[in-house]
């Protein structure tokens, strides 16, 4: 079965511009949550889709946000960057139901210059 | 307020001995733990997980405890390799929320 995969992996951008980050999650995987790397912050949940629907979201400005398609691909856009918002965007996925382990792609590794 | 903590930032152990990495917690509510290993520039690869109705679970070389008085959990590998070297986080979720909140993390250096 193949992983989860991320794209991009790199990304530069500048100040003000918005981006968009896209996941696939594992083949009948329902559900995907988004996760920020930073070195001052650590690993800090951003929001999770399950079935096309937000279900769970973390302690970020609303400039941050997500969507799920019908088949549970994801894409999460950042809006009018910040400096700050350099980090590694993680996605991971899990069947979505019941107590499960979510399972991580590789990362989109964003600059914000 | 850091829910999870790892109060080691770094390990160093010899190869073929026991590593112990250690994480403590302060949300009653968090019932399901996991761990996953990080290398520099990829995603966290999950390792082991134990729900609260447990307190060990093994799975090879590795070994999770859990101590709910204490709320405090450690992952033991035995014996250490040195491609175990990377750095090891524990995960924390509550009510199957499927929102993992992450300690800061522990470098495992196993030296040959």
């Amino acid at each position: 079965k193949a992983g989860v995969t991320q794209t991009p992996r790199y990304l530069i951008k500048t100040r003000g511009q918005q981006v968009t980050l896209s996941c696939s999650p594992i083949s009948g995987h329902r559900s995907v949550s988004w996760y920020q790397q930073t070195p001052g912050q650590g690993l800090q949940f951003l929001f999770e889709y399950f079935s096309e629907t937000q279900r769970n979201k973390g302690n970020f400005p609303g400039r941050f946000s997500g969507r799920q398609f019908s088949n549970s691909r994801s894409e999460m856009n950042v809006s009018t960057l910040e400096l700050g918002d350099s980090a590694l965007y993680l996605c991971a996925s899990s069947p979505g139901t019941g107590r499960n382990t979510q399972y991580f792609g590789p990362g989109t590794r964003l600059t914000v210059l | 307020d850091q829910q999870v903590k790892q109060n080691s930032p770094s390990l160093s152990v010899q190869e073929g001995r026991i590593s112990i990495l250690n994480c403590d917690y302060t949300n009653s509510m968090f019932d399901y733990f996991l761990w996953y290993k990080k290398y520099p520039a990829e995603g966290p690869t999950f390792l082991i997980s134990i729900s609260s109705i447990k307190d060990k679970n093994e799975d090879g070389r590795f070994t999770v405890f859990l101590n709910k008085s204490a709320k405090h959990l450690s992952l033991h590998i035995v014996p250490s390799q040195p491609g175990d070297s990377a750095v090891y986080f524990c995960a924390a979720e509550a009510n199957a929320g499927n929102m993992l909140t992450f300690g800061g993390g522990t470098r495992l250096m196993v030296k040959p």
